[in-house]
């Protein structure tokens, strides 16, 4: 089956300091990846759409410019939440999406703020 | 509103009975019903899709329904174990977009 991997699988970064993190699809080459964030108890909230060499497109009170997607390839897709502040603490999900229209997630990111 | 709603948020079973979620969804258009196992801090994992025209599929233990009709979907899950423990979580996607319920936590006892 496909195999979707995230990079790191947890981080514990300082208030005000840049956090990448990286989601790739091992098998497959994924036209569209899509970034999640989950926080406690709550579902899935969509938070942009990427497709390779193109902008990201973001989810309405998502702000394009803390939150920065870049897409370079079929296989990789990077999120970088800059100036990192504690209530940006919260599980990243990936999910990247094939040329047959399914979508497979990774397992996630879970992101610290101190 | 949610376009998609689970019942219950949560339920405790003991080991090896059985149980049902519920899934209700307004999306529209409709291309399938998903559901999802997702173990705490990991990425949900996919256990059923279903497309419009089928009203049954099976993933081992577990059963999904899905009424178009009545845009209603249950996950049956038989003879639990303890590694059922999980959030659980319908998705339907329409418009290539993927609208996903607030889950249902599951939590299987000795």
């Amino acid at each position: 089956g496909a195999v979707v991997s995230q990079h790191p699988s947890w981080v514990i970064c300082k208030s005000g300091t840049s956090v990448k993190i990286e989601c790739r699809s091992l098998d497959f080459q994924a036209t569209t990846m899509f970034w999640y964030r989950q926080f406690p108890k709550q579902s899935l909230m969509l938070m942009a759409t990427s497709n390779e060499g193109s902008k990201a497109t973001y989810e309405q009170g998502v702000e394009k410019d803390k939150f920065l997607i870049n897409h370079a390839s079929l296989t990789l897709s990077t999120l970088t939440v800059t100036s990192a502040h504690p209530e940006d603490s919260s599980f990243y999900i990936c999910s990247a999406r094939d040329f047959g229209d399914e979508q497979y997630f990774g397992p996630g990111t879970r992101l610290t703020v101190t | 509103k949610n376009q998609v709603e689970q019942s219950p948020q949560s339920l405790i079973i003991l080991e090896g009975k059985n149980c049902t979620l519920q899934c209700n969804y307004t999306v529209s258009p409709f291309s399938n019903l998903r559901w999802y196992k997702q173990d705490t801090g990991r990425g949900p994992v996919s256990l059923t899709i279903m497309t419009f025209s089928e009203n049954t599929k099976s993933n081992g233990r577990y059963t999904a329904t899905l009424d178009a009709d009545t845009k209603q979907s249950s996950l049956h899950i038989t003879a639990s174990q303890l590694s059922d423990s999980a959030s659980y979580i319908c998705v339907v996607s329409g418009w290539g977009k993927l609208q996903f319920g607030a889950g249902t936590q599951v939590v299987v006892t000795p």
